[in-house]
């Protein structure tokens, strides 16, 4: 079993929809990342969160760690959000365990 | 948030020549570097973490004499992928973190854009 799990894999939805992708871990963590990879696979960091929510602009990012369970939340989709959303912990050498990535396409 | 560039953003390669990819922190010293590969619709997987000055740590599977990975000053790292083998393409990222920029005992993580190599 993956110690990240997504899901959905992948998602279209039509622009202005709201968005939401899930994130289960197995193992106790410091901190979850949620990351954005674009097509031409450069990464760019969204959050780094350890409890509660964070929000930054259109984005918000949940996280229940009794649960181990983070969501991330994309409101008033824009075709210009998709991109790979990917969800990562910590592993020992402070490097990051990924899950697989959702897929998302946002139509206009 | 801090700037992780690498050099080249892509490579195209005879096989059995060797390729050298940078990674550079741009504005913090990155104390900590990581090396990740990723395969075409798969997830990213470490292949090893550099320390400032001491050998790397590689993960199971990941020969070292074949990815040798420099971490000779704070601001650079480099991975050579060498005698490379078509199977050897693929997409490579660095990361980095600095403790100067940890925010919690979990230091945060930078990404530089990524190298794909493909090797014929």
């Amino acid at each position: 079993k993956n110690e990240v799990e997504q899901s959905p894999q992948n998602l279209t939805a039509q622009e202005g929809e709201f968005i939401t992708i899930n994130c289960s871990y197995s193992v106790g963590i410091s901190a979850l990342h949620w990351l954005q990879q674009h097509p031409g696979g450069g990464i760019v960091s969204l959050f780094m969160l350890s409890s509660g929510k964070k929000k930054h602009g259109r984005l918000i990012a949940t996280i229940n760690i009794q649960e181990k369970h983070s969501s991330l939340h994309i409101t008033a989709s824009h075709p210009r959000d998709s991109a790979v959303y990917i969800c990562a912990i910590g592993g020992s050498q402070g490097n990051l365990i990924f899950g697989k990535g959702t897929k998302l396409s946002v139509k206009p | 948030g801090a700037v992780v560039s690498q050099h080249p953003s892509r490579v195209i390669c005879k096989s059995g020549t060797s390729v050298k990819i940078e990674c550079r922190s741009l504005d913090f010293q990155a104390t900590t570097m990581f090396w990740y590969r990723q395969f075409p619709k798969q997830s990213l997987m470490l292949m090893a973490t550099s320390n400032e000055g001491s050998k790397a740590t590689y993960e199971q599977g990941v020969e070292k004499d074949k990815f040798l990975i420099n971490h000779a000053s704070l601001t650079l790292s480099t991975l050579t992928v060498t005698s490379a083998h078509p199977e050897d393409s693929s997409f490579y990222i660095c990361s980095a973190s600095g403790i100067t920029l940890a925010l919690s005992s979990y230091n945060e993580q930078f990404f530089g854009p990524g190298t794909r190599l493909t090797v014929l």
